[in-house]
């Protein structure tokens, strides 16, 4: 099956800051990799996706590329504020309505 | 987005009873829900997929006698935590994806904290 991988585990920045989560993927037949951010005792929120027909999507201080040949994605947040503080969450799948599997997640912290 | 809705948010049971959690989705029809499972600090972990009409698939190491589903209808999973223990407690989520969309994106549920005492 899928084995995603997320680093770095936990990340502290500083406001302002660009902060960088990187995953890897295991099945070259995923073509699906959505980034989720879930603060405390909440559900996971989409933040971003990307399909495997695409290097790169941003979305105002959001941007994910991916490197299907190398299968590995990042999730670029710039600018970053402390409401960014949260644990975030990449995910990798092979179709539509097929199960998403997760990746270990990163605790970000924004420091003010 | 679509709305996925989960109930109760909060349970807390003692050993061996059994506790039932609802998945709903509100505005579309989910032929497939997921079900996972996430303690303090860690990932989200799959445990099932939950199929309507039909058996759900349980992840390897999921006991599936256990952790029953049922998947009645197409806005509607059920996860019953049958013989509840202490280590039963954790965060449940559900997930759901818009099967009319085409679309991958997946919305979960609000998630229900389970606390065995």
């Amino acid at each position: 099956g899928e084995n995603v991988e997320q680093h770095p585990s936990t990340l502290s920045v500083q406001e302002g800051d660009s902060a960088v989560i990187k995953c890897t993927y295991s099945d070259s037949a995923s073509n699906y990799f959505p980034w989720y951010k879930q603060e405390l005792g909440k559900r996971p929120q989409l933040i971003i996706d990307i399909r495997s027909n695409v290097g790169e999507k941003k979305d105002q201080r959001i941007a994910v590329t991916l490197n299907k040949t190398a299968k590995h994605f990042s999730l670029h947040i710039t600018e970053t504020q402390p409401e960014d503080s949260a644990v975030y969450f990449c995910a990798a799948n092979k179709a539509a309505g097929n199960k998403l599997t997760f990746g270990g997640g990163t605790r970000v912290l924004v420091k003010p | 987005g679509a709305v996925v809705s989960q109930h109760p948010s909060r349970v807390i049971c003692k050993s061996g009873t059994s506790v039932k959690i609802e998945c709903r989705s509100l505005d579309f029809q989910a032929t497939t829900m997921f079900w996972y499972r996430q303690f303090p600090k860690q990932s989200l972990m799959l445990m099932a997929t939950s199929n309507e009409g039909s058996k759900a698939t349980y992840e390897q190491g999921v006991e599936k006698d256990k952790f029953l589903i049922n998947h009645a209808s197409l806005t509607l999973s059920t996860l019953t935590v049958t013989s509840a223990h202490p280590e039963d407690s954790s965060f449940y989520i559900c997930s759901a994806r818009d099967a009319g969309q085409g679309a991958a994106e997946a919305f979960f549920g609000q998630g229900t904290r389970l606390t065995v005492v």
